[in-house]
């Protein structure tokens, strides 16, 4: 079985501050990584995915996020957020013999003027 | 590509009553699951189809909850004897079956049981 920890349940950031959502995951097996974002009364967009390949992966809206085996983790990063960034973000992991996501309990994140 | 469709948005029942909702996925997707997020949760996953074949059920699904995908498109998910505990949103999902496709969300249904 795997699980997802998300390290932070709220970030607050000032409007062009850089953020970082971490994410920690733990697994037997191979995984894929994913990051969605919710909006206010919205259902879940990809912002990005890691199957394999560069560690670095680049997604929607200026978001990255950087796979790490040897540490877990999947911590995703903005460098200067916008007020439009406030949502609620879910790290989710899919083992590479399944289908199903396995969700974080998600990082509120509220970017102030 | 019209995206995942849900109906309805809301639903607001007494305890005790039977609901249903509805989940349109992205056409030419031959996966489709079904996710419930509770207050402060992420989603956590509920069933899981490939065409007409419901694959999995979680332990989650207790004997009053039941989907079906009769013809490989839409899916419903019904609630038998709601409970103030099945108060939530339902989320559905759809990919395609190569990998690990990306599942593409619908806007979810809010379910509120007085």
């Amino acid at each position: 079985a795997q699980s997802v920890t998300q390290l932070d349940s709220q970030v607050p950031v000032f409007e062009e501050a850089p953020v970082e959502l971490r994410c920690n995951y733990s697994s037997s097996v191979s995984v894929y990584l994913f990051w969605y974002v919710q909006y206010p009364n919205q259902g879940l967009q990809l912002l990005l995915k890691y199957l394999s390949g560069s560690t670095l992966v680049k997604g929607i809206n200026g978001f990255e996020a950087e796979f790490n085996k040897s540490q877990t983790s999947f911590h995703l990063r903005k460098p200067s957020v916008h007020i439009s960034d406030t949502a609620e973000y879910f790290c989710a992991v899919n083992l590479s013999n399944d289908y199903k996501l396995s969700f974080g309990a998600g990082t509120t994140v509220t970017v102030r003027a | 590509d019209t995206g995942v469709s849900q109906d309805p948005r809301h639903k607001i029942t007494k305890r005790g009553q039977n609901v249903t909702f509805r989940c349109d996925p992205i056409s030419e997707h031959n996966r489709l699951y079904w996710y419930r997020q509770t207050l402060g949760q992420g989603p956590e996953f509920l069933t899981y189809f490939q065409n007409e074949a419901q694959l999995e059920k979680s332990r989650l699904l207790s004997d009053r909850f039941s989907a079906e995908r009769p013809k490989g498109s839409f899916s419903t998910l019904e609630i038998q004897r709601t409970e103030q505990g099945d108060s939530a949103m339902y989320l559905c999902a759809s990919s395609l079956e190569t990998g690990p496709d990306t599942q593409y969300f619908g806007p979810g249904t809010r379910l509120t049981v007085l």
